[in-house]
């Protein structure tokens, strides 16, 4: 199983901030998945990287997935109290590769 | 269309009692995942079905844990001889293919007493 680590763990701050979280291995990944999960519903896909390098934008959110396929961020501009959750990002591997979530990075938005 | 659908969507079970969990994947979807989530951490790889065919079970924690899909479609999860250690979400998934978007289900919140 590969590892994921996300940072931080935790980030509260202010409505209109601009902020980037993190995924983390010493693994090269074929591809890697971010999803946000609210409070009582299970995660939502927001994203898949597939090439070393790529940039993907979603309204103000841009992820991007390292050169050597190793890590991942998202940015998010101008944050909104609706971007408040829990993000992950998860190593959606095949076969033996198992499964691999983050523990995520809970993020809090405040008005 | 209807998503992935889990119920019940709370149980609460005594130390030592079976529980039974079930998953209604998207119709058509082809595998089907379960995930254990503890309280503020991401969810924990269970097991892996591809149609009724279990191809990955690595991730149940002990052999209390048995999960089945004999139809390729629903899927029930079983805790025999709950432990307090056992209280989580369980989340299911489901995918049209290996490696591809999961959609996920709300989760069935188990506690048990």
């Amino acid at each position: 199983t590969q590892l994921l680590e996300q940072s931080p763990q935790f980030l509260s701050i202010q409505e209109g901030e601009n902020l980037t979280v993190y995924c983390n291995s010493s693994s090269v990944f074929s591809s890697l998945q971010w999803y946000r999960q609210e409070p009582g519903e299970g995660p939502v896909l927001l994203v898949t990287v597939v090439t070393g390098g790529e940039v993907k934008k979603l309204k103000r959110l841009t992820f991007q997935f390292g050169d050597a396929r190793k890590d991942s961020s998202l940015h998010i501009t101008a944050a909104q109290p609706g971007d408040t959750g829990l993000y992950l990002c998860l190593y959606p591997g095949g076969g033996a590769d198992g499964l691999t979530f983050g523990k995520g990075t809970h993020l809090i938005i405040q008005p | 269309g209807a998503g992935v659908s889990q119920s019940p969507r709370y149980k609460v079970a005594k130390r030592g009692q079976d529980v039974a969990l079930r998953c209604d994947p998207i119709s058509g979807h082809v595998s089907l995942f379960w995930y254990q989530q503890a309280l503020g951490q991401g969810p924990e790889f269970l097991t892996y079905f591809q149609n009724e065919a279990q191809l990955d079970k690595s991730g149940l924690p002990s052999d209390r844990f048995f999960a089945e899909r004999p139809e390729g479609s629903v899927s029930t999860l079983k805790i025999q001889r709950t432990q307090q250690e056992d209280s989580a979400v369980y989340l299911c998934a489901s995918s049209p293919m290996e490696r591809y978007e999961q959609y996920f289900g709300p989760g069935t919140r188990l506690t048990v007493t």
